[in-house]
């Protein structure tokens, strides 16, 4: 059974970095017919697909945000990063790591993790 | 910019059936588009109930049902119940690698 963990800081000032690291257990990311991804949620609002890397490197991201989003991953931590730069109050939210398994199905979900843009 | 569109809410009578439907911007959602449908209540992840159009995931009640209606995805709850009260997310593949949430659809059972 695969368990994704988010993890970082909970609070980003404005106009800064917001990086998050999800750590996948029970499965690797490098192998299998498997893709990564990284979601969000406002409070009471609802969710907004952010990217992905693929199990070999490849990444794609949401037009609204790619010129501020980077996904990684680093197969020796088996971890996969987001990164989301020049953040505003409107990017708090509630961010997930999730396994996408490559037949149509998010079969797993990291408990998500808030992260708050304030000063 | 793709959008995804879904009922904001919709009730229900405990035993009835409700329809909840995902919608294209850029046209029809077909079986090429993906749609799967997720359950998520306040606090927790989602959770899967319908992927790729109409597979229901492991352990998921036979009274979630998935399809193509029309010009849409559909989602169909039959024989509602109490805790079938939460909001539901399609998600549709739109290409290139992108996929796209729908806003959501809050289902009340009473």
């Amino acid at each position: 059974q695969v368990h994704l963990q988010e993890s970082g800081p909970g609070l980003v000032k404005p106009s800064q970095t917001l990086s998050l690291t999800c750590t996948v257990s029970g499965g690797s990311i490098s192998s299998g017919n498997y893709y990564w991804h990284w979601i969000r949620q406002p409070a009471g609002k609802g969710l907004e697909w952010i990217g992905r890397v693929s199990t070999n490197g490849i990444t794609f991201y949401n037009p609204s945000l790619k010129s501020r989003v980077t996904i990684s991953r680093d197969t020796t931590s088996n971890q996969f990063s987001l990164k989301l730069s020049s953040v505003t109050a409107a990017d708090t939210a509630v961010y997930y790591c999730a396994r996408f398994d490559g037949y149509g199905d998010f079969d797993s979900w990291g408990q998500g993790t808030l992260v708050t843009v304030s000063s | 910019q793709t959008v995804v569109t879904q009922e904001p809410s919709f009730s229900v009578s405990p035993g009835g059936t409700v329809t909840l439907t995902c919608g294209l911007s850029s046209g029809s959602v077909s079986t090429t588009h993906y749609p799967s449908w997720y359950q998520q209540t306040p606090g927790q992840a989602p959770r899967t109930l319908i992927y790729n159009t109409k597979i229901r995931s492991s352990g998921v009640p036979d009274r979630f049902s998935g399809s193509i209606l029309g010009n849409k995805g559909a989602l169909t709850i039959t024989g509602a119940q109490a805790d079938d009260e939460s909001a539901y997310y399609c998600v549709v593949y739109v290409g290139n690698g992108i996929w796209v949430f729908g806003g959501g659809t809050k289902v009340t059972v009473l």
